[in-house]
């Protein structure tokens, strides 16, 4: 059964730390998305890409947050440095990008990495 | 659940009765409609899609309605049982072509046994 793969599945950190998060989408996916979610927000689109490039990271606050995916088979989502405003749980989803009338996308979501930043 | 919200709206049905869960989305130019289903400390997870050239689809017990004129999205789920219990996210793709998606708040389903 395919799945989403993130890393650590729980991170505890102080203020001012990195943070990395990691994530493996499934073998042959080209899309791969991070949402973030809070109680007040719900699930916000941080950033995307498409065979590996940048499409979209209008969602993610860009002095502190930075996305990439060296390779197909990582994504990784760093902040730097932290703060207690960002704790939430980090969900990475990957999919195919084709047409909805081609059969759809509805992407497949990872476990999630939860960040409390104290 | 460490992942949803403590406000957010409740359906409290009885096990073995229909559910429908409501949904206004945000954009009419919105191509495609997802539902997913997430439990406590998981991910979402993906329901049932469907096209904006379409009003209805159905899969196993699930049922898509689709009410472009008003922005309206229902999920129904028929015979619910304690395993549905969990919170329901509607999605739409809000700009044709870039497939990414921008969900709803939640709805949480409880269902007594």
């Amino acid at each position: 059964d395919a799945r989403v793969t993130q890393t650590p599945r729980h991170k505890v950190t102080e203020m001012g730390q990195e943070v990395t998060m990691r994530c493996q989408p499934i073998l042959g996916h080209n899309t791969v998305f991070w949402y973030r979610q809070t109680m007040m927000q719900g699930l916000e689109l941080l950033a995307y890409f498409r065979n590996r490039a940048p499409l979209d990271d209008s969602g993610m606050p860009k002095d502190r947050f930075s996305a990439e995916m060296p390779d197909a088979t990582l994504a990784t989502l760093k902040i730097q440095p932290s703060e207690p405003r960002d704790s939430a749980v980090y969900f990475c989803a990957s999919g195919l990008s084709i047409s909805p009338r081609q059969g759809g996308y509805g992407y497949t979501f990872g476990s999630g990495t939860r960040l409390t930043v104290v | 659940g460490e992942s949803v919200g403590l406000h957010l709206p409740t359906l409290s049905v009885q096990e073995g009765d229909n559910s429908i869960i409501n949904c206004a989305y945000s954009n009419s130019a919105s191509d495609y409609f997802i539902w997913y289903k997430q439990e406590s400390g998981k991910g979402p997870q993906f329901i049932i899609d469907i096209r904006s050239n379409m009003d209805k689809r159905q899969g196993q017990r699930v049922t898509v309605l689709l009410n472009k004129t008003v922005k309206h999205l229902s999920l129904q789920i028929a015979a619910t049982q304690p395993g549905d219990s969990a919170v329901y996210f509607c999605a739409e793709n809000i700009t044709p072509g870039r497939r990414a998606l921008t969900f709803g708040s939640g709805t949480r389903l409880q269902v007594q046994p």
